[in-house]
């Protein structure tokens, strides 16, 4: 089956400077591939996706990229701030919608101010 | 706006007993419910996948006979935790779709003594 790696366990960010987790796949069916947030002590955030139609999609600070050669895709965070602290978990699916997801271990952002 | 709630958040239980948990779609029709568990420290795994119209699908490591679902309606699931004992300890959180994205409850926190 899928299985998804999260590359950086914990990242450690000044405030305004930019934060990168990468995310690597196996399953080459994979389509559909979000990203989502963590607070301490609560459930799971939607934050962005990409789907495998486009290799780059931005909202606002945050860029995703998608490279399917590779079977990588990122997180851009830029000009972050300390509320963006918190574990950042990728997913991939081979449903473009995202019924079954397989997550990634999760990356542990703290942005000191 | 879609919503997921989840009911209870949190919950204690004896080791052995049984909890039961619910899931329900608020702004949209779910036609599918993931229920996926967090165990200390990990990442989320999926437990099994309800679709509208099809049998409940479990992942390997979960059974019905332990995580019996019920998924009645567009709006509704329930999960219960059978016999539960310390490895089931964690956060259980809903996913649920209605075509495009899919949304998450808070997670019910499920502590096993």
């Amino acid at each position: 089956g899928e299985k998804v790696e999260q590359h950086e366990s914990t990242l450690s960010v000044r405030e305004g400077d930019s934060a990168v987790i990468n995310c690597t796949y196996t399953d080459t069916a994979s389509s559909y591939f979000p990203w989502y947030k963590q607070e301490a002590g609560k459930g799971l955030h939607f934050v962005i996706d990409i789907r495998s139609n486009v290799d780059r999609k931005q909202s606002q600070r945050l860029i995703v990229l998608l490279d399917k050669k590779a079977k990588r895709f990122s997180l851009h965070i830029t000009a972050t701030q300390p509320e963006d602290s918190a574990i950042y978990f990728c997913a991939a699916s081979i449903n473009n919608a995202g019924a079954k997801l397989t997550f990634g271990g999760g990356t542990r952002l703290t942005v000191r101010p | 706006g879609a919503l997921v709630y989840q009911y209870p958040r949190r919950t204690i239980c004896k080791s052995g007993t049984s909890m039961r948990m619910e899931c329900q779609a608020v702004g949209f029709q779910a036609t599918s419910v993931a229920w996926y568990r967090q165990s200390p420290q990990k990442t989320f795994e999926l437990i099994a996948l309800s679709t509208v119209n099809s049998a409940i699908k479990y992942e390997q490591n979960f059974t019905q006979e332990k995580f019996p679902i019920s998924h009645p309606n567009l709006s509704f699931s329930s999960m219960t935790v059978l016999n539960a004992y310390l490895e089931d300890r964690g956060l259980y959180l809903c996913g649920a779709r209605e075509g495009g994205e899919q949304y998450f409850g808070p997670g019910t926190r499920l502590t096993v003594l």
